[in-house]
């Protein structure tokens, strides 16, 4: 199993442009969610998904989409890039919603808004 | 106030000491709760659950307090592999499954 994938690694956008960050997993998990991660604010939740078709905002959802159409596949889109979205983003994904709500996590990706 | 909050550190602790980390959290109505680990430039990875009657992991022990709305984590016989950022995080399952990270405690074992 390849576990959680997150792409890209690294991204450098403009203000204003849009994006779509990949996260996939192959763990057959119902629950993935994706986090940003900031210098001592520790991880805050944008959105999450208790399975296929199914979201819901998290704590910091303005600026950002996200759409669950499969199982395996839950991007997180930013719709104009502002500077205020240079962040970590993690995925995550657990088998249930009774389990760790996030059991795994993807290797993140780091993006910078100029 | 926030709704998970911890220690900052950094904790500087000798190789061997014993060391504790608390978490408190805001909302009584939290379920679950968890401790994850993360070195730097990483992802976080789930260290252990936490469960009322407390729970043991080798040289890790984690403990709930509902009343007082707190969780633990403490470390024993540190090693120096043990330097990392230790998180905790609670989860609400009431009107959707939200979990909420605390920003984090910088341990440093040292030799």
């Amino acid at each position: 199993n390849a576990g959680v994938t997150q792409t890209p690694k690294f991204q450098v956008l403009k203000t204003g442009q849009s994006m779509t960050l990949q996260c996939a997993q192959d763990m057959n998990h119902e629950y993935m969610s994706w986090y940003r991660q900031d210098p001592g604010m520790g991880l805050r939740l944008i959105h999450y998904s208790v399975g296929a078709g199914i979201t819901d905002q998290g704590e910091v959802p303005n600026g950002y989409n996200v759409s669950r159409s499969t199982t395996e596949d839950f991007p997180l889109r930013l719709l104009s890039a502002a500077p205020s979205q240079t962040s970590v983003y993690f995925c995550a994904s657990s088998y249930s919603v009774a389990g760790p709500s996030e059991g795994f996590f993807g290797p993140g990706t780091r993006l910078t808004v100029l | 106030r926030k709704e998970v909050e911890q220690d900052p550190g950094p904790f500087n602790v000798p190789e061997g000491a014993t060391v504790a980390f608390n978490c408190t959290y805001s909302n009584s109505a939290s379920q679950s709760f968890f401790w994850y680990r993360q070195d730097c430039r990483k992802e976080p990875k789930l260290l252990m659950s936490v469960y009322s009657s407390g729970n043991e992991d080798g040289r890790f022990t984690a403990q709930l307090n509902r009343a007082s709305q707190y969780i633990s984590l403490l470390i024993r016989d540190s090693k120096l592999s043990d330097s990392a950022t230790y998180l905790c995080a609670v989860t609400d399952r009431t009107g959707g499954f939200k979990t909420i990270f605390g920003a984090g405690t910088r341990l440093f074992v040292k030799a």
